[in-house]
């Protein structure tokens, strides 16, 4: 069955980064767009990053264009997202997701900002 | 940028009875391959979101045939035709185009 799993959120400072990883099993992950949404507590889903199956292009939400990376290792079936410039703003729990139309999400992981 | 509508943002079910959503998109969804990109998500309470319909109307794996979805070009409605205490939660839709989704419906019991 599919299995998306998060991990590497966490605290951090404002101005801080982190990198979160999703590790993907049960598919053929080199065949799926993936996506990061997040949401920050008691708030709605919002979309933030997706990236194609072969990482040919990434596209980003305004809000974190220029402080976020997306990234992908289908030789790990593994996504990544590198979150640079963090803001209070950016605390959420941040979900994978697959397929640009989204089949399965995973569990989250929760990041935190504050000083 | 697809901004997506939804209404209404909270909704009260009496279980047995009917319930519907709307989702009104700023541009068509219809894309170039014939295809329009609205799905539903349902996140129950302390759960991820589920996939219940995608391309407009076609049921996902598993999902009971009480949910049914329906509309085209800018105009999208999710309904359920017997609500279930199971049912409670939030329900999105997703736009796949330019990637975004509504502001949720709390559906309560």
């Amino acid at each position: 069955q599919v299995q998306l799993v998060e991990s590497g959120g966490g605290v951090v400072q404002p101005g801080g980064s982190l990198r979160l990883s999703c590790a993907a099993s049960g598919f053929t992950f080199s065949s799926y767009g993936m996506h990061w949404v997040r949401q920050a507590p008691g708030k709605g889903l919002e979309w933030v990053t997706f990236i194609r199956s072969d990482g040919s292009n990434t596209y980003y939400a305004d809000s974190v264009k220029g402080r976020f990376t997306i990234s992908r290792d289908n030789s790990k079936n593994t996504l990544y997202l590198q979150m640079n410039s963090l803001r209070a703003e950016d605390t959420a729990l941040y979900y994978c997701a697959k397929g640009r139309t989204v089949l399965y999400w995973g569990q989250g992981t929760l990041v935190t900002v504050s000083s | 940028d697809i901004v997506m509508t939804q209404t209404p943002l909270s909704l009260s079910v009496t279980p047995g009875q009917p319930a519907s959503i709307s989702c009104k998109s700023s541009q068509s969804l219809l894309y170039s391959d014939g295809k329009t990109y609205l799905s539903w998500y349902l996140q129950k309470p302390g759960q991820s979101p589920q996939l219940l319909i995608y391309e407009v109307s076609n049921r996902f794996s598993g999902v009971p045939n009480r949910f049914s979805g329906s509309g085209s070009g800018t105009d999208f409605t999710l309904k359920i035709s017997r609500v279930e205490a199971e049912d409670v939660g939030v329900y999105y839709c997703m736009q796949s185009i330019q990637l975004s989704f509504g502001q949720g419906t709390k559906l309560e019991i």
